[in-house]
């Protein structure tokens, strides 16, 4: 079964880059599945960041008014993140998911997700 | 942005109760509403998803119901292990968005 992992520096700067890492095992990203990611600041609600398709084809949550890019590595089966102009506000932890629709384009999920990587935005 | 809202956003109950969280969207989202179960630490897990359809090795205890705006999750004899918090998801339109959570507690 596909596995999610999320990696990453835990302490980022203020007005830095945020960069992480997820990676997937048990399978293969280059399918029809769509890769999210998710983040959740402290003692929050969820918040998503984006999704990706290993075709190229992404979507970003416009909150993150283009602070946010999202790639994949086929090469070594992973989804990228990277948040620049960081602020404690960005201050969370962050999750990879896999999405899963049904043959309806809104009918979708996440499952599963990885277990979390938190980064911490201060000085 | 659809704004989901979650009510109660606490709970408390015992062994063995029957509870019902509601979520409700700030418009229609037909069936499009997911739900999902957290536990301190971890990630969470999907439980319901389109309304009413039971994620696999979700047991029958947890059920979803309605559509357009109104929706519930019921938990019917809680278990030990459902304490936990609970989260609304809505895919009808992007981006997805999530309730703020109904923390489930033990009375």
């Amino acid at each position: 079964q596909v596995q999610l992992q999320e990696s990453g520096p835990g302490l980022v700067k203020p007005s830095g880059t945020l960069s992480l890492t997820c990676d997937v095992s048990g399978g293969s990203i280059s399918t029809s599945y769509l890769w999210s990611w998710v983040r959740q600041p402290p003692t929050k609600g969820l918040e998503w960041i984006g999704e990706i398709h290993h075709s190229g084809s992404i979507k970003y949550n416009p909150s993150l008014k283009g602070r946010v890019t999202i790639s994949v590595d086929k090469s070594k089966n992973q989804i990228l993140l990277n948040l620049k102009s960081v602020t404690a506000a960005d201050t969370a932890v962050y999750y990879c998911a896999r999405k899963v629709s049904a043959a309806i384009m809104w009918a979708n999920w996440f499952d599963p997700w990885g277990q979390g990587t938190q980064v911490t935005v201060s000085s | 942005d659809i704004q989901m809202t979650q009510s109660p956003s606490s709970l408390s109950a015992s062994v063995g109760d029957r509870v019902t969280i509601t979520c409700r969207a700030s418009q229609s989202i037909s069936s499009y509403l997911n739900w999902y179960q957290q536990k301190p630490g971890k990630a969470p897990k999907l439980l319901i998803y389109t309304e009413s359809s039971l994620q696999n090795g979700v047991p029958s205890r947890f059920g979803g119901s309605g559509s357009g705006t109104d929706f519930t999750l019921t938990i019917s004899g809680l278990q030990p292990e459902d304490f936990a918090t609970y989260y609304c998801q809505q895919t009808s339109t992007t981006p997805p968005t999530f309730g703020q959570g109904t923390k489930l507690e033990i009375k």
